[in-house]
């Protein structure tokens, strides 16, 4: 088993530049995350899936948006990159009560 | 709703020696409460958990932490420290059956030789 995995490692874009992050599991898990992490505060919830085709708003949700289309993935989208998106992306996905991360996606936006 | 307040933003400590990463909640409902560790570089990895039952509970890499419900905490603790435990330590807390983490900001503890 591959657990999670995210793509890409790392990622720089340009202001205004969109993209996507994809997260991977196999752990056949309903539950699936996006948290960002930024040093001194810990990992906050983006937005998170209680199964195929459903999304829901986390922590800070603004800027960002989420597609569940099928049980083992996750994506999460940046339309319009800005600075202030700089930090590191982890993916995690949930068996009851416990949540397992991808190894993580280093985004910088200059 | 839920907060994690970790107590120490950087704890040093030399080989060999004990170490207490200390983690405070708060919640107005019954909780599941975690500790995760992150090495440099690397993804976040479970070391132990408290869902249920014995106060005490046991981790990985010969960590534990207890729960205690009255100074609603859960610190961390292990005996004997090595060069590889130097990392990031996260303390974490969900409702129970909401399955939604609320983590702390994180302590960083430094393995002296």
């Amino acid at each position: 088993n591959a657990g999670v995995t995210q793509t890409p490692k790392f990622r720089v874009l340009k202001t205004g530049q969109s993209m996507t992050l994809l997260c991977a599991q196999d752990m056949n898990h309903e539950y699936m995350y996006w948290y960002r992490q930024d040093p001194g505060m810990g990992l906050r919830l983006i937005h998170y899936s209680v199964g195929e085709g459903t999304t829901a708003k986390g922590e800070v949700p603004d800027g960002y948006n989420v597609s569940r289309l099928k049980k083992q993935n996750f994506l999460l989208g940046l339309e319009s990159a800005a600075p202030s998106q700089t930090s590191v992306y982890f993916c995690a996905s949930s068996y009851p009560s416990t949540q397992f991360f991808g190894p993580g996606t280093r985004l910088t936006v200059l | 709703a839920q907060s994690v307040t970790q107590l120490d933003s950087q704890v040093p400590v030399f080989e060999e020696a004990p170490v207490e990463l200390r983690c405070n909640y708060s919640s107005s409902v019954s909780v599941y409460l975690f500790w995760y560790v992150q090495y440099p570089n690397q993804g976040l990895q479970l070391l132990l958990k408290y869902l249920s039952g014995s106060t005490l509970v046991k981790g990985i890499n010969g960590f534990e932490a207890e729960f205690n419900k009255s100074q609603t905490s859960f610190h961390l603790r292990k005996p004997s420290v090595h060069i590889s435990d130097t990392a990031e330590y996260f303390c974490a807390v969900s409702d129970q059956g909401a399955q939604k983490l609320v983590f702390g900001q994180g302590t960083r503890l430094t393995i002296n030789p």
